[in-house]
Parts: structure tokens; C-alpha cells; sequence
């Protein structure tokens, strides 16, 4: 159990474009998830954490209107990349978080490749 | 404020040597405490974790770890490393409330494996 899957694993899209990447939690209701990014040889970077039925809350530095991110329902977290630049290429790798009373523990998804040319 | 230390950024080790990665956090309490391993260009695959008990946890692919309060750290230990044990390790550690806290990782220890 536990399985977080993102989608798509890879994309490539022109400088300008709007990329959408999913985080679905698969057989578990996720009131919380959470949005990374990893550079090349660095670790994960949080971006923002995101919770069910309202704004997601971004860490210092990152930006509201170029990263949004939508969490509609307990199972899907949206997270689209606005007007994409070749220095958004990057690793996003998303997490959910079992709902609250249980461990502090998170299930991650295998991440999502961006690529702006 | 939670943080993560890994002291070494790139460990090499010979196949069937020993291997230990250090990890040392700072936690107000008693935390919750994961590792993690990437291979290149794919996702993070949880190898164990230490939530209560006996503080030498086993996880998977014959790795444990032994969680020491006095010492703030969380070292990962494997008897005998394999040329597939070559990765990326992250420690990372969560608070034990129910709110929305993230983990903290450090910054990671890149393994190679030579034979």
C-alpha cells in the first residue's frame, strides 16, 4: 500500500508553455502533499506543501504565480509550471502524507523529468 | 529549527567491504527518521525508518541503522556492499506531530562501488 504515482515521468516542452504534472496517491486519501525539485547531484528542495480544499503554502523563494498548485481532491495534486524557462528544467518530485494520527511518515512519487528548450 | 547532516558527499568502497553513512540531526524531540535512496534519474525508495522501539532498525536490501539519542545520529550500516548498492543515500528527518510538516533531508552521500 501506499503508492504515489506522478505523470508524465518525462517531458519536454518549448520555452513559453505551461507544463501540468499530476500526484495522484493510489490507495490512500492524501490530505496532504508536497512538491520538491532536485538539481542535478543536490538534494530535494521543498517548494510547497499543498492540502486539500485550500491555497498551498510556498516555501521562501519560490514562486506563487509561476508555480501553481492546485489540490482539488484527497487523492490529486496538480503542480503547473507557468511560462516555462530552461532554468525550470529540473527533477519535481512529489509526496503525500497519510491523513493526521498516524506517523509523520511520507510516501513519495518517482518524479517528473522537465525539460524547457 | 529540524535539520540534517551528512557529513561526507561522496564515499567509495570496494564490493564486499563494509559500508557506513553518517547521518546527524538536530530535533527538539525524538524523531521520526528515514532513509533513502536514489538511483540516477529515478525517484526515492525508502530503505527504513525509525519511529519507536529498538533503535536498530533493518530495511531492505540488507542495510540497517542504528538510532543513537545521545549522539543525535542515525548512521546507515550494509556488512557487505554490492556494485548495485552504488546510488545516492539521503537521510531525512519528521517531526512526530500530525501536522504538515515536511521531512528535512540533508544534502545526501553519493556511493561508488569499485571492484
Amino acid at each position: 500500500g501506499a503508492v504515489v504515482s506522478q505523470h508524465p515521468s518525462w517531458v519536454i516542452c518549448k520555452s513559453g508553455t505551461s507544463v501540468k504534472i499530476e500526484c495522484r496517491s493510489l490507495d490512500f486519501q492524501a490530505t496532504t502533499m508536497f512538491w520538491y525539485r532536485q538539481f542535478p547531484k543536490q538534494s530535494l528542495m521543498l517548494m510547497a506543501t499543498s492540502n486539500e480544499g485550500s491555497k498551498a503554502t510556498y516555501e521562501q523563494g519560490v514562486e506563487k504565480d509561476k508555480f501553481l498548485i492546485n489540490h482539488a481532491s484527497l487523492t490529486l495534486s496538480t503542480l503547473t509550471v507557468t511560462s516555462a524557462h530552461p532554468e525550470d528544467s529540473s527533477f519535481y518530485i512529489c509526496s503525500a502524507r497519510r491523513p493526521a494520527g498516524g506517523p509523520n511518515e511520507q510516501f513519495f512519487g518517482p518524479g517528473t523529468r522537465l525539460t524547457v528548450l | 529549527a529540524q535539520s540534517v547532516t551528512q557529513p561526507d558527499i561522496h564515499i567509495t568502497v570496494s564490493e564486499g567491504a563494509s559500508l557506513e553513512l553518517r547521518c546527524n540531526y538536530s530535533y527538539g524531540a525524538t524523531p521520526y527518521l528515514f532513509w533513502y535512496v536514489q538511483s540516477p534519474g529515478q525517484g526515492l525508495q525508502l530503505l527504513l525508518k525509525y519511529f519507536s522501539g529498538d533503535t536498530l532498525v533493518q530495511g531492505i536490501k540488507g542495510f540497517e541503522a542504528e538510532f543513537k539519542r545521545s549522539q543525535s545520529s542515525f548512521n546507515l550500516r550494509k556488512p557487505s556492499v554490492h556494485w548495485s548498492d552504488a546510488a545516492e543515500y539521503f537521510c531525512a528527518v519528521g517531526g512526530r506531530n500530525s501536522g504538515n510538516t515536511p521531512l528535512v533531508f540533508g544534502k545526501g552521500t553519493r556511493l561508488s562501488v569499485i571492484a
